[in-house]
């Protein structure tokens, strides 16, 4: 079973602040690792599936950079505004199929 | 258009009652997904299936049973429910289940077992 932790668990900024966040896990058999920014009471919704090393990718103020050979991820957001509050999610699949292992998240709120 | 919808989106319901959740999605995906969320709010993978093949089955009670009429529908069907069911229950679906694919997630069903 795979181990997925994301740290902090939850974080307060103030508007206008830059934040970031980390997602450890088995750095053995990595397939790809997935960010979900998920709103209460909505569906998660997909940032970014990140596969090689090394790999970064953007959307708008949030970013993610990725290391497999010690099993990690950042997902940095850039000047965080009130609608960027949610619990971003981390998921990789455990192997075989696209069984995603979400992580507990990290519950982020902006505060104007 | 709703690219993954459920219903209901609520259920409220007496311990020991039989009850359905649907799922639809019109992405033309081959693959669908179930999760609860639990009582800790962690989402876990409960079932999936790949072209209405079972392809996923993590342990999950037997009164728990899917059914995928055809690939873009895969339905929960739950027996003698009990209080730990309550929970949401979200519905996803991917184009082929391959690990690199984003999963695109339905609104969820709370369901409330009382």
């Amino acid at each position: 079973i795979l181990n997925v932790e994301q740290s902090p668990q939850s974080l307060h900024v103030q508007e206008g602040d830059s934040t970031n966040f980390t997602c450890s896990f088995p750095s053995s058999n990595f397939y790809a690792l997935h960010w979900y920014r998920w709103e209460t009471a909505k569906s998660p919704e997909a940032l970014f599936v990140m596969t090689l090393n090394g790999d970064e990718k953007k959307k708008g103020r949030i970013s993610a950079t990725l290391n497999t050979k010690e099993g990690y991820s950042y997902l940095y957001i850039k000047g965080s505004q009130p609608e960027d509050s949610a619990t971003y999610l981390c998921a990789p699949p455990a192997g075989g199929y696209n069984k995603l292992i979400f992580g507990a998240g990290t519950r982020l709120a902006v505060h104007p | 258009d709703t690219a993954v919808s459920q219903t209901p989106k609520y259920l409220v319901t007496q311990m020991g009652n039989d009850k359905s959740i649907k799922c639809e999605q019109n992405l033309g995906h081959d693959t669908m997904y179930w999760y609860k969320q639990d009582s800790k709010k962690f989402l876990k993978i409960m079932f999936s299936y790949n072209n209405k093949e079972l392809i996923i089955n993590e342990t999950v009670p037997n009164r728990f049973s899917p059914k995928s009429p055809d690939k873009a529908h895969l339905n929960l069907h739950i027996n003698s429910l009990e209080l730990g069911d309550s929970a949401v229950y979200f519905c996803a679906s991917s184009p082929f289940g391959g690990l690199q694919e984003t999963q695109y997630f339905g609104p969820g069903t709370r369901l409330l077992v009382l």
